[in-house]
């Protein structure tokens, strides 16, 4: 059963502490990508690693953090100081081609109070 | 800098007819655009996916135009049924591995 899969689908944090978000892919697609969706708001992009132990900022990286150590795994960190972190986050890869349409996991819904 | 325009009022239909939603966009040129399906709480699906050089395309009962002298998109459903009831996204590129830029989305409700 190919996928997306991201882990888990509601987290509940308190302020302060930092967080991982599991996103892996089974599709054998090299480019995966972190979203955040807030309501009323197109998909933001968080960071995004088009190879193995290579990654790339985002247009709203700065209170997160990334890893690419193997090629089914793309796990994201939201730490104390992304100043609002309460969001829906998705996960996302697309094959190496020209075409870059993406193929989104189910999502984490994070609530930090 | 860019941006994508989606009617953020959601679009009421009845059952059968076609649905028509816009996707406008400013200060950018891409190559590809590309319409995504979302349902509440869920991961957006793609759809289909348009390139700048061709007008329209086709699947099921999905029609995609775009008009690069507009900066227009209009994504059109046919013969809407209830479970076509979701928020649609258009998003664009400039291909390869440039970062996809995603509009709001449009609410779309099909009503029996």
């Amino acid at each position: 059963d190919g996928g997306i899969t991201q882990s888990p689908k509601y987290l509940f944090r308190k302020e302060g502490q930092n967080v991982t978000l599991s996103c892996e892919q089974n599709l054998n697609h090299d480019a995966m990508y972190w979203y955040r969706q807030d309501p009323g708001q197109g998909l933001r992009l968080i960071y995004y690693s088009q190879i193995v132990n290579d990654f790339q900022k985002g247009d709203i990286a700065e209170g997160y953090s990334v890893s690419r150590e193997k090629k089914e795994s793309f796990p994201l960190t939201v730490t104390s100081a992304q100043k609002n972190p309460t969001a829906f986050y998705l996960c996302a890869s697309s094959p190496q081609r020209e075409r870059n349409e993406q193929y989104f996991g189910p999502g984490t819904r994070l609530t930090v109070t | 800098s860019q941006k994508i325009e989606q009617n953020s009022e959601a679009l009421n239909i009845q059952e059968g007819k076609t649905a028509t939603l816009t996707c406008n966009y400013t200060n950018y040129s891409p190559a590809y655009l590309q319409w995504y399906r979302q349902d509440p709480g869920r991961g957006p699906v793609f759809l289909l996916l348009i390139r700048e050089n061709e007008k329209e395309k086709r699947k099921e009962r999905l029609k995609v135009t775009f008009d690069t002298t507009l900066k227009q998109s209009l994504f059109h459903i046919t013969a809407s049924q209830p479970a076509d009831s979701a928020t649609y996204l258009c998003a664009l590129s400039r291909g390869g591995y440039n970062k996809l830029i995603f509009g709001a989305g449009t609410r779309l409700a099909v009503h029996p």
